[in-house]
């Protein structure tokens, strides 16, 4: 079966770094999302990794391990506005996105 | 319009009802899409459309229909609406071509409560 797993909460303080963990099982595989969702809102686009490495954007980056079906968010010098839940999602043989169900990140000050 | 709409924002609605919920993008993007959202649970797809004239069914189609008459509109019906069908339901859309991955914009959601 297609499974994505993350945790469901963490937590971290305002100016520190975190890294938010996904594991995935596709049928197939075409790439790997992440998305940031605010509470009450709709989800929004921060990365897409098809080939393994860092992909680094601002102070957002996202990891890819291909032969480990890992991927990681890092997100660095944390700001209170970051916090939200971040879906992470595989793109399967289809193309269709296999979604997890979200890590809610909380920001300490 | 800019980007995906979505109406109504929220509704309440008694078992047994129909209720359309509607989607509307203005970005010409080919593929449209409709997922609920519950909590504990990721985004699952209902129902997808990857061009004007065509449909196909996700994960959870059960109790759902949908047409994609026109690139813009693409519109999800609950025939006899059920309490389990009370979610939190994105359209959204991407410019897809077969074989090829884009970014899904979404819509700003319906919150649907079937009592």
């Amino acid at each position: 079966g297609q499974n994505i797993d993350q945790p469901t909460e963490m937590t971290a303080t305002e100016g520190a770094i975190v890294q938010i963990n996904c594991t995935y099982q596709t049928s197939g595989f075409n790439g790997l999302f992440w998305y940031q969702q605010h509470a009450g809102e709709a989800p929004t686009f921060l990365s897409y990794n098809v080939l393994d490495g860092l992909e680094e954007k601002g102070r957002f980056s996202s990891f890819l391990s291909r032969s480990k079906g890992y991927s990681y968010l890092l997100l660095k010098e944390l700001q209170m506005k970051d916090s939200a839940s971040y879906l992470c999602a595989g793109l399967d043989s289809n193309y269709q996105l296999i979604w997890g169900a979200g890590t809610k990140l909380i920001i300490k000050p | 319009i800019a980007g995906i709409t979505q109406a109504p924002t929220s509704q309440i609605l008694a078992a047994g009802r129909r209720m359309t919920l509607r989607c509307t993008q203005d970005m010409r993007h080919n593929a449209m899409y409709w997922y609920r959202q519950d909590l504990g649970l990721g985004l699952r797809l209902i129902h997808y459309s990857n061009t004007a004239g065509t449909t196909g069914k996700g994960e959870v189609p059960d109790g759902y229909s949908v047409s994609r008459a026109n690139t813009d509109d693409f519109p999800l019906t609950l025939a006899s609406a059920v309490p389990s069908q009370t979610s939190v339901y994105f359209c959204a859309s991407s410019d897809s071509a077969s074989g090829s991955y884009n970014e899904q914009f979404f819509g700003p959601g319906t919150r649907l409560t079937v009592l």
